[in-house]
């Protein structure tokens, strides 16, 4: 297994239109996890999925956001309508238990909308 | 949700110790202590965790406090590589409910 696999590594969009970004966790973690990063913060949680469920998704994120994890195994991770303020690093991680184990995190997606 | 405090940032001395503090006043009973750190274009790298026991591993040492309100990340030797933004999360134990706050972390310089 190589890690967690982010694709693409760089999107340029423009505003208003959807990207999709997805993610393919190690393969024998359940648990699947996205974030946004903007330059000089730490990881933002945006949502998180234990097998195909959903069981958390931050408040922050608008109805433009949208993720989903069919048959428990890759992610992906759509933004309709981009706005500028989506420009940023999009990170995945993935772990195999809660706070008995430790995340994966992949490279990211930088996002650039102009 | 349990946060974390850590200074903004640290410098170092190549072939040093080096000791970062995260404060976790905060802290429950089922919270693990996490360490990442994080490389510029790169996603953050799992270093370290420890719940109350002190812990070492090939990266680094952790130390928790005894009332685990804080915690201390100790690189033995400090290397340039080691130059990264350092974070300290509380993550639950295993429970359904997995979301963590990560803070700004803390800048770690290693001077030559």
């Amino acid at each position: 297994d190589t890690g967690v696999s982010q694709d693409p590594r760089h999107k340029i969009t423009k505003r208003g239109q959807n990207v999709t970004f997805r993610c393919d966790p190690i393969s024998e973690h359940n648990r699947l996890y996205w974030y946004r990063q903007t330059l000089g913060q730490g990881p933002e949680f945006l949502t998180y999925f234990q097998n195909e469920a959903q069981l958390e998704k931050s408040r922050l994120l608008s109805d433009r956001f949208s993720a989903e994890r069919p048959k428990g195994s890759f992610s992906t991770l759509e933004i309709q309508r981009t706005e500028q303020g989506d420009s940023a690093m999009y990170l995945c991680a993935s772990s195999s238990s809660g706070g008995l184990d430790g995340y994966t995190f992949g490279s990211g997606t930088r996002l650039t909308v102009v | 949700d349990a946060k974390t405090t850590q200074p903004n940032s640290m410098e170092s001395n190549e072939e040093e110790p080096v000791h970062l503090p995260c404060n976790h006043s905060t802290i429950s009973g089922t919270d693990y202590i996490h360490w990442y750190r994080q490389l510029p274009s790169q996603g953050p790298e799992y270093v370290i965790h420890g719940l109350t026991s002190n812990v070492n591993n090939r990266m680094a040492s952790l130390a928790i406090a005894e009332d685990r309100k804080s915690s201390t990340l100790i690189l033995h030797r400090a290397t340039l590589r080691d130059a990264a933004v350092y974070y300290c999360i509380l993550r639950k134990g295993e429970t359904s409910y997995d979301k963590v706050i990560f803070g700004p972390g803390t800048s770690l310089s290693v001077i030559p």
